[in-house]
């Protein structure tokens, strides 16, 4: 079956600006959670959902925003960005339990 | 507050070698720990274990947990460039969050 896929892959933008980042999770899965990795922070969590509703999130500015719709599918909004939010923002999706996360390729941001 | 603690940081060993990879955590509401392994792109998961004791296998690789002591090893035997990755361990919590640990940084040497 399919994996999880992002969208874009990659990103270049200007600071002030605003970005969005899209994530499909593997089919049957209906739990989405968001990070930020940098080298020199991890894997950060930004924020998880499941069935359209935010569970958690982690601790991250306002100017992060997320959500997700009825088919899973999940977005994630950046705004007024900031030159440390240069990452490379990655999506998991799980069947929503303590069960195994599956990550998609990512979207690497750079901010200019 | 919750945290995940991976040692060590780094590791260089020959190809050959066995490695031990150790994962520490401090998470309310704990319900399973995982491992990934991560090369140059997304990572790829290896193994999740919710129960004391019980190692899980696949290959070269082997993993258990020690819920009592809160940590949890990886050990890789008769190690291949191919394993040179860097490993991440993540907590699961009760609260439907997913905490990550810095990684080890293997390199295997030829």
């Amino acid at each position: 079956k399919a994996g999880v896929t992002q969208t874009p892959r990659y990103l270049i933008k200007t600071r002030g600006q605003q970005v969005t980042l899209s994530c499909s999770p593997i089919s049957g899965h209906r739990s989405v959670s968001w990070y930020q990795q940098t080298p020199g922070q991890g894997l950060q969590f930004l924020f998880e959902y499941f069935s359209e509703t935010q569970r958690n999130k982690g601790n991250f500015p306002g100017r992060f925003s997320g959500r997700q719709f009825s088919n899973s599918r999940s977005e994630m909004n950046v705004s007024t960005l900031e030159l440390g939010d240069s990452a490379l923002y990655l999506c998991a999706s799980s069947f929503g339990g303590a069960d195994e996360q599956f990550f998609g390729p990512g979207t690497r941001l750079t901010v200019l | 507050e919750d945290k995940v603690v991976q040692s060590p940081l780094s590791l260089v060993v020959h190809e050959g070698d066995t490695v031990t990879l150790n994962c520490s955590y401090e998470v309310t509401n704990f319900r399973s720990l995982l491992w990934y392994k991560q090369e140059k792109k997304a990572p790829t998961f290896l193994f999740m274990l919710t129960s004391s004791g019980i190692e899980k296998k696949s290959g070269r690789l082997s993993s258990i947990l020690d819920k009592k002591e809160l940590f949890s090893i990886l050990n890789i035997t008769a190690t291949q460039t191919g394993d040179s990755a860097v490993y991440l361990c993540a907590a699961f919590s009760g609260t439907y969050k997913y905490i990550f640990g810095t990684g080890t940084r293997l390199k295997v040497l030829a």
